[in-house]
């Protein structure tokens, strides 16, 4: 099986912009989930999405958003990006009690 | 609330030498508990996990952790220590109802020559 792929791997933004990131779960995988990992802060978890409905969430501010699709690909979107946002985002696909987790997305806000 | 504590930020050991590297958890609930293996520029990697079976818990590349409920420890032991286990390990709790992990912050584990 194909594992989690996440695109783009590497993303370059101003303050202010808004960006997507998107990842694809592996086959059959309904889960997906998302973490922000930085230096200061670790990993965090941003929200979980099962069968298109937000199942849970993290402790961020509105302008972390996401969303899944019928065919359980994720995208999460920040909007009005801050400094502190630079961070790699993981994105993480899950059954029986088993995260699988993507390479991530490198996200450098200037 | 659920929380993760890896008690060491960095471990150093010989190659050949044991590992062991230390968490502890607090929750309300008995959580599933995780390890996982990251290396430079990589994703996160399941080295074992925890779902209230045995208590000791084998996983990849010789690797085990031993869940102590009255420590509330996880703790994830190797007998001897390869270069290509140096890495960042980070320890994850889990409650039911969803995929949502708390990780500890992480112990970078060198291990030299």
């Amino acid at each position: 099986k194909a594992g989690v792929t996440q695109t783009p791997r590497y993303l370059i933004k101003t303050r202010g912009q808004q960006v997507t990131l998107s990842c694809s779960p592996i086959s059959g995988h309904r889960s997906v989930s998302w973490y922000q990992q930085t230096p200061g802060q670790g990993l965090q978890f941003l929200f979980e999405y099962f069968s298109e409905t937000q199942r849970n969430k993290g402790n961020f501010p509105g302008r972390f958003s996401g969303r899944q699709f019928s065919n359980s690909r994720s995208e999460m979107n920040v909007s009005t990006l801050e400094l502190g946002d630079s961070a790699l985002y993981l994105c993480a696909s899950s059954s029986n009690n088993e995260q699988f987790f993507g390479p991530g997305t490198r996200l450098t806000v200037l | 609330a659920q929380s993760v504590t890896q008690l060491d930020s960095h471990v150093s050991v010989s190659e050949g030498t044991p590992v062991l590297l230390r968490c502890n958890y607090s929750s309300s609930y008995s959580p599933s508990l995780f390890w996982y293996v990251q290396h430079p520029n990589k994703g996160l990697q399941l080295l074992l996990k925890y779902t209230s079976a045995a208590t000791l818990v084998k996983g990849i590349n010789g690797f085990e952790a031993e869940f102590k409920k009255s420590e509330t420890s996880f703790h994830l032991t190797k007998p001897s220590a390869h270069m290509s286990d140096a890495a960042e390990y980070f320890c994850g709790a889990s409650n039911t109802g969803g995929f949502k992990t708390i990780f500890g912050a992480g112990t970078r584990l060198f291990v030299k020559a």
